[in-house]
């Protein structure tokens, strides 16, 4: 079964400095890979995801995550932390096999500080 | 392009009543996915719905049911609810098959007492 752990479920860092969110998984193969942000009281944004191709993904807002089969991981980094970068981040995989569920990490709250 | 609506936003019942949530999925897509996501925890997929049909369920009891009409737009119906419902419920629509973006609406907060 696949699973999805998210190390660290606060994060704080200072404004300008570089933001590393953990991400790894456990599937029997090779899985879709994704990243999405949850502002307060909103839904999911994707960030970027990984399906197949060159394993540094770009995404919205300056993100970036890389795909690493040898670690089973994919964390998320954005060089300089905003204060609106402030959010809930979600790793999460679906098997390309099935049928497109989502399988979500517990989260990990991103807080910048000024 | 009109994104994901879920309707109503808020909703609170007592235990061991029937609630219906609702969801109008973005336009051209056929499929709706639901999740549960409880206070501080990651969603939690309940079922799929493609074409009118039920295409997947999580690990949820069979109170938990949902339809999904011709225009794409979907249910989810919980019976007989429990304080443990109390939840945000994310509807997500997406395109069928690969591993095409689910896009989410902004949630139903249910709140059982």
């Amino acid at each position: 079964a696949q699973s999805v752990t998210q190390l660290g479920s606060h994060v704080s860092v200072s404004e300008g400095a570089l933001v590393l969110l953990r991400c790894n998984y456990s599937s029997s193969v090779p899985p879709y890979l994704f990243w999405y942000v949850q502002y307060p009281n909103q839904g999911l944004q994707l960030l970027l995801k990984y399906t197949t191709g060159a394993t540094l993904v770009k995404g919205i807002n300056g993100f970036e995550a890389e795909f690493k089969k040898s670690e089973t991981s994919f964390h998320l980094t954005k060089p300089s932390a905003h204060m609106s970068d402030a959010a809930e981040y979600f790793c999460a995989v679906s098997d390309p096999g099935g049928y497109n569920k989502l399988i979500f990490g517990a989260g990990t709250r991103l807080a910048v500080h000024p | 392009e009109t994104g994901v609506t879920q309707s109503p936003t808020h909703l609170i019942k007592t235990r061991g009543q029937q609630v219906t949530l609702r969801c109008s999925s973005q336009s051209g897509h056929n499929t709706v996915s639901w999740y549960q996501q409880a206070l501080g925890q990651g969603p939690q997929f309940i079922f799929q719905y493609y074409r009118e049909e039920e295409n997947g369920r999580g690990n949820f009891p069979p109170r938990f049911s949902g339809l999904q009409f011709p225009n794409y737009s979907s249910e989810l119906n919980v019976n007989a609810l429990e304080l443990d419902d109390s939840a945000l419920y994310l509807c997500a629509s997406s395109s069928a098959g690969g591993p095409d973006t689910q896009y989410f609406g902004p949630g139903t907060r249910l709140t059982v007492l």
